[in-house]
């Protein structure tokens, strides 16, 4: 079945990195997705890797998959307080027409 | 980037009466748009997949009836929940996509729901 899991708090200093881990369980998925939700407000869509990549870097943030144990991490270098916001991994399945399928989300509190 | 709005950003109504939201892609076409119910500190769930110029895919457990899709045109998705009652009362949030190949999906800001 379909199931993507995550952590559901982590707590890090300010300039530390911090580390968002997520499995999931279906390996027909195509893209994988990390999305940050602040207080009240929708998803914004931070990064995407495709399920042939082993890693994508974008500024401060790196994706790391490992297809083989189904698992994926988000690495954001140098935290701020900024950063402070739940934090969703999510899937797509092949021929799911987009469908996007979250985990629980994982709350990051960036502390001084 | 690609942007998708939402109206209202939160709306108060009675019980019993039906509340109509609105889901808009800005700067792209859209042929299928989500629609997701999130409640306070949970995940989002998927309510049901909205076809442009055809019936909406609902998910298992969610009442067609009581949630009413309408995908007009190519770029605005209404959501209506009929006869609202105080358990409805929760974060609406639609998503949208250009498409393929990169599948990814923008969300709007969300709609907050209160049924007094």
């Amino acid at each position: 079945g379909e199931d993507v899991e995550q952590s559901l708090f982590l707590s890090v200093r300010e300039g530390d990195s911090s580390v968002i881990n997520c499995t999931y369980t279906d390996s027909s998925s195509t893209y994988l997705y990390w999305y940050k939700q602040e207080p009240g407000a929708g998803l914004q869509l931070l990064t995407y890797i495709f399920s042939n990549m082993d890693m994508k870097q974008d500024q401060r943030l790196t994706v790391l998959l490992n297809k083989k144990d189904k698992h994926l991490s988000l690495r954001i270098a140098d935290t701020q307080t900024g950063d402070s916001a739940i934090y969703f991994c999510a899937e797509t399945l092949s021929g799911g027409y987009n469908k996007l399928i979250f985990g629980a989300g994982t709350r990051l509190a960036v502390h001084p | 980037g690609a942007v998708v709005s939402q109206h209202p950003s939160w709306v108060i109504c009675k019980s019993g009466t039906s509340v109509k939201i609105e889901c808009r892609s800005l700067d792209f076409q859209a042929t299928t748009m989500f629609w997701y119910r999130q409640f306070p500190k949970q995940s989002l769930m998927l309510m049901a997949t909205s076809n442009e110029g055809s019936k909406a895919t609902y998910e298992q457990g969610v009442e067609k009836d009581k949630f009413l899709i309408n995908h007009a045109s190519l770029t605005l998705s209404t959501l209506t929940v009929t006869s609202a009652h105080p358990e409805d009362s929760s974060f609406y949030i639609c998503s949208a996509g250009p498409g393929s190949p990169q599948e990814t999906q923008y969300f709007g800001p969300g709609t907050r729901l209160l049924v007094l």
